[in-house]
């Protein structure tokens, strides 16, 4: 079972903003950064946020990341359909000495 | 430009085993460690391992070790996963993922390769 965890759901209208928390522990979270991951079903997951804050190429700048202690967070701001996927995060854990996913938030837009 | 292929989907019997492949173009094959992702039908991703395409040196998660093998060809840039005594709840989509840029963690995948463990 996953060590990080993530409310299953979370939905808005367009145009709204969306935050997604992800709860860990003083052996992941609060050692290590956290990445998050955009997953669409039957397509490969696709990095979001790294390093805690971090946009990668082509992640528009609506989607943001924050971390605060043992928790992370996933904002998307200006709610979009193709928002609507799945959301995970992910870190490295000192203690299982493994990467850790989060169990997953599906973002629906109402 | 990255990309990681993995092979074809495949369906096993219980108990046997199933070897997938994941290969590598688009970059320098020995410098960055090839990392398995699977999920299972309903289910959360879930890291099993990686390797190190370098120095072959695996890290497995818990769960898999003594039952998951990675393994890598450097010559054809190419890294296996193989899991043995398959169980029904091994069925899932594996994807081998990699990490490019710096600070990151896989940032690049492959585009999955299905396993249906079934009588």
């Amino acid at each position: 079972q996953s060590v990080l965890t993530q409310p299953p759901s979370a939905s808005g209208t367009p145009g709204q903003r969306v935050t997604i928390s992800c709860s860990g522990s003083s052996s992941n979270i609060a050692t290590n950064t956290v990445n998050w991951y955009q997953h669409l079903p039957g397509t490969a997951p696709k990095l979001h946020i790294y390093s805690n804050t971090q946009r990668p190429s082509g992640v528009p700048d609506r989607i943001s990341g924050s971390k605060s202690g043992t928790s992370a967070s996933l904002a998307i701001s200006g709610l979009q359909s193709e928002d609507e996927a799945d959301y995970y995060c992910a870190a490295w854990d000192d203690s299982l000495n493994a990467y850790v996913f989060g169990t997953g938030t599906k973002v629906t837009v109402l | 430009q990255v990309h990681l292929v993995q092979s074809g989907a495949e369906v096993k019997k219980p108990g046997a085993s199933v070897k997938v492949s994941c290969k590598a173009s688009g970059y320098t094959f020995t410098n960055h460690y090839l990392h398995w992702v699977r999920q299972a039908p309903g289910q959360g991703l879930e890291w099993m391992g990686g390797i190190d395409p370098n120095s072959g040196d695996t890290n497995y998660a818990q769960k898999f070790r003594g039952r998951a093998t990675m393994t890598r060809d450097t010559s054809i840039s190419t890294a296996y996963m193989e899991l043995s005594r398959l169980r029904s709840d091994d069925t899932a989509l594996y994807y081998c993922a990699i990490t490019i840029l710096s600070g990151a963690l896989f940032d690049y995948w492959g585009q999955g390769t299905l396993l249906t463990v079934s009588s």
